[in-house]
């Protein structure tokens, strides 16, 4: 199956400063780029996408960016505050089927 | 109040005793899918379906199998569970595949001794 690597697997922050997490895939039909929140105990949610033909999307302090070339795609969150202390999962759609990174478990230092 | 659930939240069975995990969503979604999740590996696809009598395996298909005779239900089915089915499942739904958000169920714990 299709395999999306995702980096680093966890990351520690002061709160105030930026967090960065990267995904890479391998098919290039890959059209559609969704990364998920998921609060301890709680079910995964959608905090941004991308599609294909877009290069970069914001949402306030969140950012995603995507370069099809190199098929990495990167989530940018600014100004982290100690309840984006999560784990982000990247994900990738390709021919009707969902393919998660590993995870990234960021946590915010107050 | 637009929603996925699922049932039951927890279960503990025994190897081989077939059980089923009903999800349901209110929201006249087409695309309907399985996850399950396990420490250090993310979550990982069952099965789909894009609309109703359309089902496909996903990326972990073995040991499972599903239904979609209405639209808004998904079943999953364990004909003969056994230990290594033991996780965190999950079922999600989107109006449409891969271009709308998914909305996740809030989980089913299973545990199969």
């Amino acid at each position: 199956g299709e395999n999306v690597e995702q980096h680093p697997s966890t990351l520690s922050v002061q709160e105030g400063d930026s967090a960065v997490i990267k995904c890479t895939y391998s098919d290039s039909a890959s059209n559609y780029f969704p990364w998920y929140k998921q609060e301890l105990g709680k079910r995964p949610q959608l905090i941004i996408d991308i599609r294909s033909n877009v290069g970069e999307k914001k949402d306030q302090r969140i950012a995603v960016t995507l370069n099809k070339t190199a098929k990495h795609f990167s989530l940018h969150i600014t100004e982290t505050q100690p309840e984006d202390s999560a784990v982000y999962f990247c994900a990738e759609y390709n021919f009707n089927k969902f393919y998660f990174g590993s995870g990234t478990k960021l946590n915010v230092k107050p | 109040e637009a929603q996925v659930t699922q049932n039951p939240r927890y279960l503990i069975t025994v190897t081989g005793k077939k059980l089923t995990v009903t999800c349901s969503q209110n929201m006249n979604h087409e695309y309907m899918s399985w996850y399950r999740q396990d420490p250090g590996l993310g979550l990982r696809q069952i099965y789909y379906s894009m609309n109703v009598e359309v089902t496909d395996k996903g990326d972990v298909p073995e040991g499972y199998k599903v239904s979609r005779k209405e639209k808004r239900n998904f079943p999953l089915i364990l004909e003969s569970p056994s230990p290594n089915q033991t996780s965190l499942y999950f079922c999600a739904s989107s109006l449409t595949a891969g271009r709308s958000t998914q909305y996740f169920g809030p989980g089913t714990r299973l545990t199969v001794l």
